[in-house]
């Protein structure tokens, strides 16, 4: 039962579009969101979270927007370029649990 | 470095062999997660360390997995009588804390498991 749900497993942007990257979750305790990053061959890295008791969160070219009654958070990255194709993972925290739960992943594409 | 060091990178094995995957996390990280990520899937919860607690283990997928860290640091992810279905990248993964005040965890470059 998956609580972290990317149902687009793949994206394709033009340079300088935006991409807008979905998630979706069904544990209402989730109290963090996080993004992550990862490039073949090498490990996530952290790129942008979100409190839940905020709406958004914004960093350079990467906005996180998070609405709580949906369930569902989102990354808009703008204007994307080509450096950003990776595979982008949603994930979350409940705090009744140490542990953080991710995502199946999107590959995102920023075709030049 | 001063990063999270994964050992080996790569491993290739026969089935039912067994096989350990090290982590050496960040110096001072008192938590230490261990993730895999199958082929064309994501990252998988396995195991959950905080500090001297009793681990979180609730994600092993069966009794022929065992993980165990010393002093509070290196951690050893153990895989027994390995079988094709578990090959995968296995990650680790540090932070201070949880890592949730920061929202973040430092992963490793991951050891890639080949069961034959």
């Amino acid at each position: 039962d998956q609580q972290v749900k990317q149902n687009s497993p793949s994206l394709s942007v033009q340079e300088g579009r935006i991409s807008i990257l979905n998630c979706d979750y069904t544990n209402s305790m989730f109290d963090y969101f996080l993004w992550y990053k990862k490039y073949p061959a090498e490990g996530p890295t952290f790129l942008i979270s979100i409190s839940s008791i905020k709406d958004k969160n914004e960093d350079g070219r990467f906005t996180v927007f998070l609405n709580k009654s949906a369930k569902h958070l989102s990354l808009h990255i703008v204007p994307s370029q080509p450096g950003d194709s990776a595979v982008y993972f949603c994930a979350a925290s409940d705090p009744s649990y140490d542990k953080v739960i991710f995502g199946p992943g999107t590959s995102l594409s920023v075709i030049p | 470095g001063a990063g999270v060091s994964q050992s080996p990178s790569n491993k290739v094995t026969e089935k039912g062999k067994d096989v350990e995957l090290r982590c050496d996390p960040i110096s001072g990280h008192t938590a230490l997660y261990w993730y895999r990520q199958s082929l064309g899937q994501g990252l998988e919860f396995l195991i959950y360390f905080q500090g001297n607690s009793a681990p979180d283990k609730s994600g092993l997928p069966s009794d022929r997995f065992s993980a165990e860290r010393t002093g509070g640091s290196v951690s050893t992810l153990t895989i027994q009588r390995t079988q094709q279905e578990d090959s995968a990248v296995y990650l680790c993964a540090s932070s201070l804390n949880r890592g949730l005040d920061t929202g973040e965890l430092f992963f490793g470059e991951g050891s890639r498991l080949t069961v034959l």
